[in-house]
């Protein structure tokens, strides 16, 4: 049962147009959502998160968005550079509250290709 | 700063054999975790730690085993290695506390032959 997923293997993108991941999770626990980069023969790096209490978080290109009542976030990279080449891991915790493990549970990952 | 490092970085085991996949963070974190990654797949949780004496299972703890006698060290052991436990397998740690994110080593590729 995938609880977190990233229905798209592959996206390629134009450099310096936006790039538009998504993720959908159903469990209606998950109070914590992170997005994480990863190179190829590297572990992954985190790069932007956003907690259930809000709708939007922004970093510099990147934004991610929760839409909880249809349980999908988004991340937005904004422009794209060939740098931004990577896989993309949407990530979900039900940490609740402060001091419990936040074991995340990782969609299968969005392939990104950025285009000269 | 080295963060979270993982060795060895490769390692191919014969069926039956055993190992253990080193993890060491320098960042003082209290909770650490091991994901393995199989092909196409996302990372999932094999065993995690909140402190030094703790550990408690993830979603996959068959065939493997893990100890926390510091706050550095986190090794994960396979005794009885098997074909399904080839996988690149990451270590991570993390601060803990509301809305922390956790911190990945450059991850053990094994192979079970």
């Amino acid at each position: 049962d995938q609880q977190v997923k990233q229905n798209s293997p592959s996206l390629s993108v134009q450099e310096g147009r936006i790039s538009i991941l998504n993720c959908d999770y159903t469990n209606s626990m998950f109070d914590y959502f992170l997005w994480y980069k990863k190179y190829p023969a590297e572990g992954p790096t985190f790069l932007i998160s956003i907690s259930s209490i809000k709708d939007k978080n922004e970093d510099g290109r990147f934004t991610v968005f929760l839409n909880k009542s249809a349980k999908h976030l988004s991340l937005h990279i904004v422009p794209s550079q060939p740098g931004d080449s990577a896989v993309y891991f949407c990530a979900a915790s039900g940490r609740g509250l402060a001091g419990t493990a936040s074991k995340l549970t990782f969609g299968t990952g969005t392939r990104l290709q950025v285009t000269l | 700063n080295a963060g979270v490092t993982q060795t060895p970085k490769f390692r191919i085991l014969k069926i039956g054999q055993s190992m253990t996949l080193q993890c060491t963070q320098d960042m003082n974190h209290n909770y650490m975790y091991w994901y393995r990654q199989d092909p196409g797949m996302g990372l999932k949780l094999i065993y995690y730690s909140v402190g030094a004496g703790i550990t408690d299972k993830g979603e996959v703890p068959n065939g493997y085993n893990v100890s926390r006698s510091t706050t550095e060290d986190f090794p994960l052991r396979l005794e009885l290695a098997a074909p399904s436990q080839t996988s690149v397998y990451f270590c991570a740690s993390e601060r803990g506390g509301m809305n922390t994110e956790a911190f990945f080593g450059q991850g053990t590729r094994l192979t079970v032959v």
